[in-house]
């Protein structure tokens, strides 16, 4: 059964390149059914999808955070990373990463929190 | 862009009643990738339906979902205390997702 766990800085500075890693256990990360995602959620706040990438490396972003965002893939450890340039406090909420598909996101992992403040 | 809103943006009712919770896209969108995510505070969301009327694994059979086009509709029937969280749909389109701000199920 696949799991994910996110991993991070949990407190930053404004300007910062905010850098996340999600490993990936009981499945490959380069299952050519899956994708991944990351999404945030400020907290008591609503979901917001910020990018996917494929099997393949192929990737995508949501248009309002492309700019600052890279999604990328580590195959030999079996993890997703996510970098977010000059973040802002703006930029703080609880980051997920998590298996996507057509169909929806199945697998999460718990989240880890990001605070940006000076 | 698809924007998807949901409506309301909290419903109140007690165990035993039914739930009617609405999603409604900005253009017409594929059923078959309409989902419906459950939170509960401190944890992450978790699939409940996928393709708008099929229940992921684990889903309860009181929860279904049905819609087309543009609007899309969630329903618990004989809500148990477990249910009250905050439901979001999620839409997939073109290598991209969007999701809907969320409806707050409360007792």
């Amino acid at each position: 059964q696949v799991q994910l766990q996110e991993s991070g800085p949990g407190l930053m500075k404004p300007s910062q390149t905010l850098s996340l890693t999600c490993t990936v256990s009981g499945g490959s990360i380069k299952s050519y059914s899956d994708w991944w995602s990351w999404i945030r959620q400020p907290a008591g706040k609503g979901l917001e999808w910020i990018g996917l990438i494929y099997a393949s490396g192929n990737t995508n972003y949501n248009p309002s955070l492309k700019s600052r965002v890279t999604i990328s893939v580590d195959t030999s450890r079996n993890q997703l990373s996510l970098k977010l340039s000059s973040v802002t406090a703006a930029d703080t909420a609880i980051y997920y990463c998590a298996r996507s598909m057509v169909r929806g996101m199945d697998v999460w992992g718990k989240g880890t929190t990001v605070t940006v403040s000076s | 862009e698809i924007v998807l809103t949901q409506s309301p943006g909290t419903l109140s009712l007690s165990p035993g009643e039914r739930a009617t919770l609405s999603c409604r896209a900005s253009q017409r969108v594929s059923s078959s990738y309409l989902s419906w995510y459950q939170q509960k505070p401190g944890q992450a969301p978790r699939l409940f339906i996928y393709g708008a009327s099929n229940r992921a694994t684990g889903t309860p059979d009181r929860f279904s979902g049905s819609g087309s086009g543009t609007e899309f509709t969630l329903t618990i029937n004989s809500l148990e205390p477990d249910d009250f969280a905050v439901y979001y749909c999620q839409h997939y389109t073109s290598s991209a997702y969007s999701f809907g701000q969320g409806t707050k199920l409360e007792i």
